[in-house]
């Protein structure tokens, strides 16, 4: 069935770092692909999205990129804040024939804090 | 504000007994989730509906039921079947259509002692 796998955590990082999560993924077709961020104690907000191959989703500096070759879609940022401590999820949304027609389907999240 | 609405935040309950956590939304959406969160694991589908009167069981659905006899609310009851209920449980909506995004609400956090 359809899946996602995230790099595991937790990731440590100094104020004004690069970053970069991975994602890669398994899914029948062509799904749409989500990164997902939850601050502690609150439910999950959409950072960003591509909804087919080379896309390039954009928030608040957060970027990925849809690589169907690779079946990625990265979450990197070129200067972190310490406001972007947060667990973040990657997720996609299948196609016709797949087990996630219809819903969404998540890796297992990656917590990030950031240092001043 | 259009938007989703779970309550209560913060739930109590005695073990054995059944509990029902509420979800509303008013972003005119046909399909409603639940998922429940615990640490380390991601989020994991409960139930689903895509329509009124219509639900799906998702990934654990055992120990849990739903029902959807409005478009804006989409009541979970965590039952005393269940055998490892306190989590973190999350309520989600979208359009009814494939490869879109959902929204989420705040979340309930159970605790059963």
């Amino acid at each position: 069935g359809d899946s996602v796998t995230q790099m595991e955590g937790p990731v440590t990082l100094s104020e004004e770092a690069f970053l970069t999560i991975n994602c890669t993924y398994t899914a029948t077709g062509y799904p749409s692909l989500f990164w997902y961020v939850q601050y502690p104690g609150e439910g999950l907000q959409l950072l960003l999205k591509a909804t087919k191959a080379d896309d390039k989703g954009s928030n608040k500096g957060f970027e990925a990129t849809y690589r169907k070759e690779t079946t990625s879609f990265h979450l990197e940022k070129g200067s972190v804040q310490v406001s972007d401590s947060a667990v973040y999820f990657c997720a996609l949304s299948g196609d016709a024939g797949g087990t996630s027609y219809g819903k969404l389907t998540f890796g297992q999240g990656t917590i990030l804090t950031v240092h001043p | 504000d259009g938007g989703i609405t779970q309550s209560p935040k913060y739930l109590f309950r005695k073990e054995g007994q059944n509990v029902t956590l509420s979800c509303e939304q008013n972003l005119n959406h046909d399909a409603m989730y639940w998922y429940r969160q615990d640490p380390g694991q991601g989020l994991r589908l409960i139930y689903y509906s895509q329509i009124v009167n219509d639900f799906q069981k998702g990934d654990i659905a055992e120990g849990y039921s739903v029902s959807r006899e409005k478009k804006e609310s989409f009541p979970l009851t965590v039952t005393s079947a269940q055998k490892n209920p306190t989590a973190f449980y999350l309520c989600a909506s979208s359009i009814a259509s494939v490869r879109t995004e959902a929204f989420f609400g705040q979340g309930t956090r159970l605790t059963v002692v």
